[in-house]
């Protein structure tokens, strides 16, 4: 069945970079997105990335994809303090994906320290 | 439009209360997804529509739950005979017809059942 994994903590100090990384396990998956999640709050969406894709960057965020690994990973450029938070990795699965449910990995908690 | 909406935000049921949660997509979106959430998980799907039509559902989704979308604009999600296991945030998302299909999520509903 699908599987995405997290690694689940990563500590980082303000001003570096983050690099939250996640695998996934189906290979027909094409679309791929980040979340982030505040506490108490609901998943707001960062980005997505299209399997024909490699990278994709957006302001202080890159995301990587290597397809032949199915790893994807995300960087956050100049980390500050408000980007701690859970950041989940989802695949949209299946040939029709990008049009069916999101299966999502268990989150990275990502603290910055000032 | 502001975005996803659920009411309530909190629920706290007795076991074997029925509790019926709303949630209001984003007016231009078609597509709405049911996850829930528990502590240290990522959300898992529950159930989706496209406009009226309930188009599938997850073997999570016990004969206790049922969710409906009448008028294909909001949806509800009953529990029946609430268990303490049910305890953990439902959260909603709505998206436009993919790919790729980002879906918005709301801000959850957080059921304790006590």
């Amino acid at each position: 069945g699908e599987d995405v994994e997290q690694s689940l903590f990563l500590s980082v100090r303000e001003g570096d970079s983050s690099v939250i990384n996640c695998t996934y396990t189906d290979s027909s998956s094409t679309y791929l997105y980040w979340y982030k999640q505040e506490p108490g709050a609901g998943l707001q969406l960062l980005t997505y990335i299209f399997s024909n894709m490699d990278m994709k960057q957006d302001q202080r965020l890159t995301v990587l994809l290597n397809k032949k690994d199915k790893h994807l990973s995300l960087r956050i450029a100049d980390t500050q303090t408000g980007d701690s938070a859970i950041y989940f990795c989802a695949e949209s699965d299946g040939p029709d994906s990008g049009n069916t449910p999101l299966v999502f990995g268990k989150g990275t908690r990502l603290s910055v320290i000032a | 439009d502001t975005g996803v909406s659920q009411n309530p935000r909190h629920k706290i049921t007795k076991r074997g209360q029925n509790v019926t949660f709303r949630c209001d997509p984003i007016s231009e979106h078609n597509r709405l997804y049911w996850y829930r959430q528990t502590l240290g998980q990522g959300p898992e799907f529950l159930t989706y529509f496209q406009n009226e039509a309930q188009l599938e559902k997850s073997r999570l989704l016990s004969d206790r739950f049922s969710a409906e979308r009448p008028k294909g604009s909001f949806s509800t999600l009953e529990i029946q005979r609430t268990e303490q296991g049910d305890s953990a945030m439902y959260l909603c998302a709505s998206s436009e017809p993919g790919p790729p299909g980002e879906q918005y999520f709301g801000p959850g509903t957080r059921l304790t059942v006590t």
